[in-house]
């Protein structure tokens, strides 16, 4: 089952904050975060474990919390560089075969502005 | 360093037509997928793949083949084309279950 995103579009000014949520109904292995801007391919941010651990790269940070399923990316400082669609993709099984397998979410749109 | 290489990059078909989208990777990658993403909307998984000659169905497979001989290539076919088939088509390559990488994409439209 497809996860959700929330919000669904956001628009922020340079150096503003945002929060992106990813929610599944379904226990996780982990979740994967990926930016594509408009007209490209997706291109991957970070990979969560189920564990909690938080993960970070520079400005940009995620969390996944095991108990309620669901993961947020977290954006700092942002830049317009950070403008594109954020997607999630879960990961509920790695047995043989269905490890690296991914649903994802329906995006996030976020607008950096000057 | 090519990485996953797509082609063609645009096709315009029509309906009934069959086509072969391809895709190879250059890093010797063995799990591959095929995702569909139609405009405003999230990625899809059509078919993966786990090695050469292990393929799965993923989320809507209705309408596609694919074949994985090699390590390297791994076509999509589409038989008799429809107008709902019209999306952007992303093949992906990933060291197992680590982060996947993405090829630019094929346009497809089908009048």
């Amino acid at each position: 089952q497809q996860p959700v995103q929330s919000p669904q579009a956001v628009i922020l000014r340079e150096g503003e904050d945002a929060v992106i949520n990813c929610s599944s109904s379904k226990a996780l292995y982990s979740v994967h975060w990926y930016r594509q801007k408009h007209g490209e391919a997706p291109v991957f941010l970070m990979i969560l474990l189920k564990g909690g651990e938080q993960k970070g790269h520079e400005k940009i940070s995620a969390s996944f919390n095991e108990k309620k399923q669901q993961s947020s990316l977290y954006l700092t400082a942002s830049q317009l560089s950070y403008s594109g669609t954020y997607f999630c993709g879960t990961e509920v099984s790695r047995f043989y075969n269905q490890g690296g397998k991914l649903i994802f979410g329906q995006g996030t749109e976020l607008s950096v502005k000057p | 360093n090519a990485g996953v290489t797509q082609t063609p990059k645009f096709r315009i078909l029509k309906i009934g037509q069959s086509m072969t989208l391809q895709c190879t990777q250059d890093m010797n990658h063995n799990y591959m997928y095929w995702y569909r993403q139609d405009p405003g909307m999230g990625l899809k998984l059509i078919y993966y793949s786990v090695g050469a000659g292990i393929t799965d169905k993923g989320e809507v497979p209705n309408g596609y083949n694919v074949s994985r001989s090699t390590t390297e290539d791994f076509p999509l076919r589409l038989e008799l084309a429809a107008p709902s088939q019209t999306s952007v088509y992303f093949c992906a390559s990933s060291y197992s279950e680590q982060p996947q990488h993405f090829g630019d994409g094929t346009r497809l439209s089908i009048l």
